[in-house]
């Protein structure tokens, strides 16, 4: 079976730019998550959704961030404009529903120069 | 007060012996308790989860809950080179499915 996949795998952009990143959850999962990883804050959680509804936000950092999920196989997590403090590993994650368990994308690698 | 805490490490054990890794957590309402295990530059890899009181095994791996002392641990028997890398405890948030993670412990095995 096929795990989560993330678009691209790394990014550099220049500040300023827009940058958008892309998952594919695990098929028949109902839960997708979006993190973000630094060595100075570890993982955070940013956003998730439950059957493609966004239930808690409270993680994304600015106005600048914003995640949508149109279906169930794809969502994006968009960032305008970026800037380099907004460099990290940007994780996907999905699971079932009914359990906790979550289950990570390989990440995207952003740096912002 | 962090929400989840774990002692940063390293962590050192000599190969083949018990690697203990241990984890707090802040919030009573927490049901479900998470180890992952990350290599440097990969994503985390869901290893063990524990719901109830007391010790869960699988394999090498045993997980233990205290939710009276809000306290899980992840012991690793046999330890081996392969398992070197950072460990993160996850708790879930309530009621939610939102999962709080730990900053990880680094394990370092030595052959």
């Amino acid at each position: 079976d096929a795990g989560v996949i993330q678009s691209p795998r790394h990014e550099v952009t220049e500040m300023g730019q827009e940058v958008t990143l892309r998952c594919k959850p695990i098929s028949g999962h109902d839960y997708l998550f979006w993190y973000r990883q630094t060595m100075m804050r570890g993982l955070e959680l940013l956003i998730y959704f439950n059957n493609n509804v966004p239930i808690d936000d409270s993680g994304m950092p600015e106005d600048r961030f914003s995640a949508k999920m149109p279906n169930a196989s794809f969502s994006t997590l968009k960032i305008q404009p970026s800037e380099p403090r907004d460099s990290a590993v940007y994780f996907c994650a999905s699971g079932p529903q009914g359990l906790n368990e979550q289950f990570f994308g390989p990440g995207t690698r952003l740096t912002v120069l | 007060q962090k929400e989840v805490e774990q002692n940063s490490g390293p962590l050192s054990v000599p190969e083949g012996a018990i690697a203990s890794l241990n984890c707090t957590y802040s919030d009573r309402g927490s049901q479900s308790f998470f180890w992952y295990r990350q290599y440097s530059g990969k994503s985390p890899e869901l290893i063990m989860f524990i719901y109830s009181n007391g010790d869960k095994e699988d394999g090498r791996f045993t997980a233990q809950l205290n939710k009276a002392s809000q306290y899980v641990s992840l012991l690793i028997r046999d330890s081996q080179p392969s398992d070197s890398a950072t460990y993160l405890c996850a708790v879930n948030y309530g009621a939610t499915n939102k999962l709080i993670f730990g900053t990880g412990t680094l394990l370092a095995v030595q052959p």
